[in-house]
């Protein structure tokens, strides 16, 4: 039961647009097409942003996309905006019901 | 619309046991499998703990495995967490979530401190 591995922080300025990594592993991230995206504001609960991959559930702006290849799968957040900074958590299942998170990256907006 | 609510977090000794639970609203509960997630202070999501729409299959985080329970009462829609020999480094906030490959719907959260 592994955590996925993110960069700790990541930053843009508004109107530009930013990506995310999350690397896994074979039994993951790159056996499933479950890989799902998590905002949280500081104090909040996470919200869902993306899932199976690259789905977005109603409500979410199309500005985040998510994509795989191999282990490792991305969010990309374009059109930055100042509501954008938050942390972000990649996850993935892993079989027998069990899904790992990402260490979580800080979103800062410059 | 779901709702997710949770309680019985609280300040305990280490070593003591706690129960939570997750009050499920707006969807048939019975249907969907749920999880357990918690974050401990400034710390990242931790998975900890799922359990099947019928409560047929549970599955474990390491850190918690043999210590932790998760059950359900599909009758009353209502999702436990049994804390047994809770340690200091189980102090984090508790979040309930549903479904199976993804986390679509949280509660708000309960936090459990442990400490002497």
């Amino acid at each position: 039961q592994s955590a996925l591995t993110q960069p700790r922080s990541v930053s843009g300025s508004p109107g530009q647009s930013v990506t995310i990594s999350c690397t896994g592993t074979s039994s993951d991230v790159g056996g499933y097409n479950y890989v799902s995206w998590y905002q949280q504001h500081p104090g909040k609960a996470p919200k869902l942003m993306i899932y199976d991959v690259s789905k977005r559930p109603s409500g979410v702006p199309d500005r985040f996309s998510g994509s795989k290849s191999g282990n490792t799968a991305s969010l990309t957040i374009s059109g930055l905006q100042a509501e954008d900074e938050a942390d972000y958590y990649c996850c993935s299942y892993a079989g027998s019901y069990t899904s790992p998170f990402g260490g979580g990256t800080k979103l800062t907006v410059l | 619309q779901v709702q997710l609510v949770e309680s019985g977090g609280g300040v305990v000794q280490p070593g003591v046991s706690l129960r939570l639970s997750c009050a499920a609203s707006g969807f048939t509960f019975s249907s969907y499998a749920m999880h357990w997630v918690r974050q401990a202070p400034g710390k990242g999501l931790e998975w900890v703990a799922v359990i099947s729409y019928d409560g047929s299959n549970e599955y474990y985080a390491d850190s918690v495995k043999g210590r932790f329970t998760i059950s359900r009462d599909n009758s009353k829609n209502t999702l436990f967490l049994q804390m047994n020999s809770l340690r200091a480094d189980d102090t984090a906030v508790y979040y309930c979530a549903r479904d199976r490959y993804r986390f679509g719907y949280w509660g708000q959260g309960t936090l459990v401190t442990v400490s002497s």
